[in-house]
């Protein structure tokens, strides 16, 4: 069965810091992987997703980059992060594009 | 651009009573998928139910179902014989077509059951 694996759970961090959260997928080969946004009480924004390693579609122009080094990793990073970039950051992953997608467990980042 | 509207932020339900949930999208495709998802307190994403756009009959599982209205653009969410465990935030999704399409969420709900 597959399944997904997305690390750390919790991250407080100071601002002007480095940020590298990491997902995994097993169990699949050549998922479809994305790493969504949820603001406190709101819905999901997408902020990349990546169909295939080394491509990578930016959904929004900020602080973050994404990378996918290996098949079934995809990173989320940030040189510098700032107070805005706090947020509960899910990855998830799909077989192709049009499915439904599955979600890690998230991590809940905290920029102070 | 696609959209999905969720216009309720919270609704409450009896327990063993049966609630609706709302949600209409915007799109100009034919084909396209739709889901709900279930956000626990645990912030684990779960999926719920599916819906393909070509096919006319609502999707079931379980206690859960949906009413799909194509034309009007309303996915709704059916939850019957509710259980406390069913308390959670429900989000509503869109999927289009192509390979580089992306799938859209709307703002979610908050669904509280009370015992």
């Amino acid at each position: 069965s597959q399944t997904i694996h997305q690390w750390p759970a919790t991250l407080v961090q100071p601002v002007g810091s480095p940020l590298s959260l990491e997902c995994t997928v097993e169990g699949t080969s050549n998922p479809n992987l994305y790493w969504y946004r949820q603001a406190a009480g709101r819905g999901l924004q997408l902020l990349f997703y990546s169909v295939g390693i080394g491509q990578i579609s930016s959904e929004v122009p900020q602080n973050l980059s994404a990378s996918r080094p290996q098949d079934r990793q995809f990173i989320l990073s940030s040189k510098k992060l700032l107070l805005s970039d706090s947020g509960f950051y899910l990855c998830a992953w799909s077989v192709q594009v049009n499915t439904e997608a599955f979600f890690g467990q998230g991590t809940r980042l905290t920029v102070v | 651009a696609q959209t999905v509207t969720q216009s309720q932020p919270e609704m409450s339900v009896q327990e063993a009573e049966t609630v609706t949930l709302s949600c209409t999208y915007d799109t100009s495709e034919s084909d396209y998928y739709l889901f709900w998802y279930k956000q626990p307190p645990s912030r684990q994403m779960i999926l719920v139910i599916r819906q393909e756009a070509y096919k006319q009959q609502n999707a079931t599982e379980n206690r859960f179902s949906v009413n799909f209205q194509k034309a009007a653009k309303s996915f709704s969410l059916k939850i019957s014989d509710s259980q406390l465990g069913d308390a959670a935030m429900y989000f509503c999704a869109y999927f289009p077509p192509g390979a580089n399409s992306k799938l859209t969420f709307g703002k979610g709900i908050t669904l509280s059951v009370r015992p």
